[in-house]
């Protein structure tokens, strides 16, 4: 069974200022992984997906993930951080090893703040 | 394009009442659907998944179960709740044999 580990619960930070998430997984089988983002009273959001080709995978607003397999790790970093990217981030892990494997494996979340 | 919807957006419910959450798509045939329940500070847990009408797998013993009447519809139910019953109720959607989950709003359910 696979698992998905977010080293940090809370991550504070300044605006402007670089953040890395940290995400590491366990799987025996190859995976696909996905970044999420939950505002606040409101659904996930997907922000980046890697499930082939280029490890380095970016979303539409600064974000960007890489797929890093000899460390099991997929880790989310942004640059510059505005006060709009506060929110909770979740890794999340699916198995492909076809079938009827359906299930996303998440961690257990990391709270970005951005303090002004 | 595709939307989700979720209803009621919050619930306040006493213990040992009834339960109905209902989610619903737009703009696609056939989707897998999931019902999930995220709990403060412990990620999210699948608590079932449904590949097409009438089909549900459950993924953890519990209270709860799920029903599919309709190919875009997803409900979850108890008969009693529990006070362990509270938390945010996530629906998601995928295309079959695509990867990516879609998310809902969400419901919050307060069991007092």
């Amino acid at each position: 069974a696979q698992s998905v580990t977010q080293l940090d619960s809370q991550v504070p930070v300044f605006e402007e200022a670089p953040v890395e998430l940290r995400c590491n997984y366990s799987s025996s089988v190859s995976v696909y992984l996905f970044w999420y983002v939950q505002y606040p009273n409101q659904g996930l959001q997907l922000l980046l997906k890697y499930l082939s080709g280029s490890t380095l995978v970016e979303s539409i607003n600064g974000f960007e993930a890489e797929f890093n397999r000899s460390q099991t790790s997929f880790h989310l970093r942004k640059p510059s951080v505005h006060i709009s990217d506060t929110a909770e981030y979740f890794c999340a892990v699916k198995t492909n090893s076809g079938g009827s494997n359906y299930k996303l494996t998440f961690g257990k979340g990391t709270l970005l703040t951005v303090n002004p | 394009s595709q939307t989700i919807h979720q209803w009621p957006a919050t619930l306040v419910q006493p213990v040992g009442s009834p339960l109905s959450l209902e989610c619903t798509v737009e703009g696609t045939s056939n989707p897998n659907l999931y019902w999930y329940r995220q709990a403060a500070g412990r990620g999210l847990q699948l608590l079932f998944y449904s590949v097409g009408i009438g089909q549900i797998s459950s993924e953890v013993p519990q209270n709860l179960s799920a029903s599919r009447p309709q190919d875009r519809q997803f409900i979850l139910s108890s008969k009693k709740l529990l006070l362990s019953d509270s938390g945010f109720y996530l629906c998601a959607w995928s295309v079959q044999g695509a990867e990516t989950q879609y998310f809902g709003p969400g419901t919050r359910l307060l069991v007092l």
